[in-house]
């Protein structure tokens, strides 16, 4: 099992262009979420999905939005890209609501 | 609002020292705590758990007791070891409108040194 999977890896992004970040998860786990993490803030929760089929916003959803696509894949997407989405961008999927299983990451530059 | 808020760090240990990192928490109603570590590079594990009040979590060595009367959730370990450098994270989830999130610390950046 592969777990939890994120592309791509780096991105460096100029203020205003757009792109999606990918995650897919092999568990057949129901629920999947993003988080950014911002240095001395912790992970701060952006969107998640419960299930298939449903998406609601976290804590800091203004500038981005979701797709779950079918169980597996949850995307990410930045519209138009600002110096302040600069971080480290975390997928992660439960079946149990507290054991969450994290993606290795995505760090995103916006320049 | 639920939040955690976890001791500043970093901390840095020599190898074979006692460790603890200091969790405290607000929330409503009753809520699960959860300590994850993220290794350099990578995302983050779950590490340990509690879900009622005077529970204890244990695992590698590590442990941590639900103590509602302070609203506690301290890290603990005897002797730490040069693999245990990591950030450490405490991390709560609520029932209500809150079920199945987790609400995270800032994080504690570890370091051992032989």
């Amino acid at each position: 099992n592969a777990g939890v999977t994120q592309t791509p890896k780096f991105q460096v992004l100029k203020t205003g262009q757009s792109m999606t970040l990918q995650c897919a998860q092999d568990m057949n786990h129901n629920s999947m979420y993003w988080y950014r993490q911002d240095p001395g803030m912790g992970l701060r929760l952006i969107y998640y999905s419960a299930s298939e089929g449903t998406t609601d916003k976290g804590e800091v959803p203004n500038g981005y939005n979701v797709s779950r696509l079918n169980k597996r894949e949850f995307s990410l997407r930045l519209e138009s890209a600002a110096p302040s989405q600069t971080s480290v961008y975390f997928c992660a999927s439960s079946e149990q609501v507290y054991e969450q299983y994290f993606g290795p990451g995505t760090r995103l530059t916006v320049t | 609002g639920d939040s955690v808020t976890q001791m500043e760090g970093p901390v840095t240990l020599s190898e074979e020292a006692f460790l603890t990192i200091n969790c405290t928490y607000t929330a409503t109603g009753y809520p699960s705590l959860f300590w994850y570590v993220q290794y350099p590079g990578e995302g983050l594990q779950l590490l340990l758990k509690a879900t009622k009040a005077d529970d204890k979590g244990s695992n590698k060595g590590f442990e941590a007791t639900y103590r509602k009367e302070t609203t506690s959730f301290h890290l603990e370990k005897g002797s730490v070891q040069v693999s245990d450098s990591a950030v450490y994270f405490c991390a709560l989830t609520a029932g209500g409108t809150s079920y199945g999130k987790l609400t995270f610390g800032q994080g504690t950046i570890l370091t051992v040194h032989p």
